[in-house]
């Protein structure tokens, strides 16, 4: 069974420009979260996805981040215009999203904002 | 005071030594505990969840202390395999992932 998938590994951009940031959920896995780790603090929830919609989007940052997941499949996470303070990893997880049931961690994308 | 509190480390600690490390939640109301592993420049692994009774999963042992809000990892014959950073998550009641909590991580090194 493939695992979560997130693409790229790594970003490099600088401050002001566009990146997306793409999940791939486990098959079947309705429920879809982002999470960010900034360096030195620990790993926030950012929003949660069942199948298309947003269940929960309350830790998003602000407005410069837009998370989308169109037909209930991938996820894509756009930050626009990018800030220094948002480097970090990024991590996508899936889950069956029953009571109990664990969190499914992609490998993160590195994202460093210059 | 953090929801989630863990030593940060680093623990260092021989080759086939036991190891043991808490961590305090500060919600009540929090209903499942889990801990994570992570490698480094790794995604988080769930190692096992914790039960209020307790479980074992071969050399690791987890622990629930409702009356003092924290759960324990155990480590036993730790391996030089066993190092990583060890995160604690806490879900608060109704299980949604606006539950999951992090702690910061404990870092375990084993040493040969």
């Amino acid at each position: 069974e493939a695992g979560v998938t997130q693409f790229p590994s790594h970003s490099v951009i600088e401050k002001g420009q566009t990146v997306t940031l793409r999940c791939d959920p486990i098959s079947g896995h309705d429920n879809l979260y982002w999470y960010r780790r900034v360096m030195g603090k620990e790993i926030k929830f950012l929003l949660h996805f069942v199948k298309e919609s947003k269940q929960d989007e309350s830790g998003m940052p602000n407005n410069r981040f837009l998370a989308e997941r169109t037909g209930g499949t991938y996820s894509t996470l756009k930050v626009q215009p990018a800030e220094l303070e948002d480097s970090g990893v990024y991590f996508c997880a899936s889950s069956l999203g029953v009571v109990n049931s664990p969190l499914h961690f992609g490998n993160g994308t590195r994202l460093t904002v210059t | 005071r953090k929801e989630v509190e863990q030593d940060p480390g680093p623990f260092n600690v021989p080759e086939g030594a036991t190891v043991a490390f808490n961590c305090t939640y500060s919600n009540s109301a929090s209903q499942s505990f889990f801990w994570y592993r992570q490698d480094c420049r790794k995604e988080p692994k769930l190692l096992m969840s914790v039960y209020s009774s307790g479980n074992e999963d071969g050399r690791f042992t987890a622990q629930l202390n409702r009356a003092s809000q924290y759960i324990s990892l155990l480590i036993r014959d730790s391996k030089l395999s066993d190092s990583a950073t060890y995160l604690c998550v806490v879900r608060r009641s109704g299980g949604g992932a606006d539950g999951l909590t992090f702690g910061k991580g404990t870092h375990l090194i084993i040493q040969p």
